[in-house]
């Protein structure tokens, strides 16, 4: 069973920073591993989507990276902004059968201007 | 033009009552799903469905059942309604697993309260 922990589970950081959130997850037996965002009051957009056989996926000023056999992933933003503040959620699927995606507890994120 | 859209948006019935909320996807995508959000903000799966085929059933009470007229649409229907059923309902669609490219969309989600 696919369980996921993000660390920390929140975190206020000052705009213009560079940041780091961190994913674990225990069953490596992965396909891809997603990251969204998910602003209050509001549903999940999807930020990156990276495939097993990627090691990193950029987005403008988002990288996330995965290294399956540690069992993790981070999500790199550079020069935070205030629109950043928000939710930050990992996803792995479950491996074998059909996909089953477990999230991850979500890391609150606030950008100061 | 939305990916996956839910219905209602808001939702505030009395226990005991029987709703449903409604979901669809055009994005030509096979397998769907429900999550349930619950206070703390955690994504928990209910149910998901492929091609109309119930694939995944998490440890749901009986008075929620998910309901496929075809793979573009996945409703969710509960009876009996209790306070606890109170949270928001998330709809996600993907291509299924057998393609590498497997992104999961999200819906905006229906917020329910049981009152």
């Amino acid at each position: 069973k696919q369980e996921v922990t993000q660390i920390p589970a929140a975190l206020s950081v000052p705009e213009g920073e560079n940041l780091v959130l961190n994913c674990s997850f225990t069953d490596s037996a992965i396909y891809n591993l997603q990251w969204f965002r998910q602003d209050p009051g509001k549903g999940l957009t999807s930020l990156l989507l990276i495939q097993s056989s990627q090691r990193e996926q950029t987005s403008g000023r988002l990288n996330a990276s995965l290294d399956k056999s540690s069992g993790r992933s981070t999500l790199y933003i550079a020069a935070s902004q205030p629109g950043d503040s928000a939710t930050y959620l990992c996803a792995a699927p479950n491996s074998g059968g059909y996909q089953k995606v477990t999230f991850g507890t979500g890391t609150k994120l606030q950008v100061i201007p | 033009d939305t990916a996956v859209s839910q219905t209602p948006k808001y939702l505030v019935t009395q226990m005991g009552n029987d709703k449903s909320i409604k979901c669809e996807q055009n994005l030509g995508h096979d397998t769907m799903y429900w999550y349930k959000q619950d206070s703390k903000k955690f994504l928990k799966i209910m149910f998901s469905y492929n091609n109309k085929e119930l694939i995944i059933n998490e440890t749901v009470p009986n008075r929620f059942s998910p309901k496929s007229p075809d793979k573009a649409h996945l409703n969710l229907h509960i009876n009996s309604l209790e306070l606890g059923d109170s949270a928001v309902y998330f709809c996600a669609s993907s291509q299924g697993v057998y393609r590498l490219n497997t992104e999961a969309f999200f819906g905006q989600g229906t917020r329910l309260t049981v009152v």
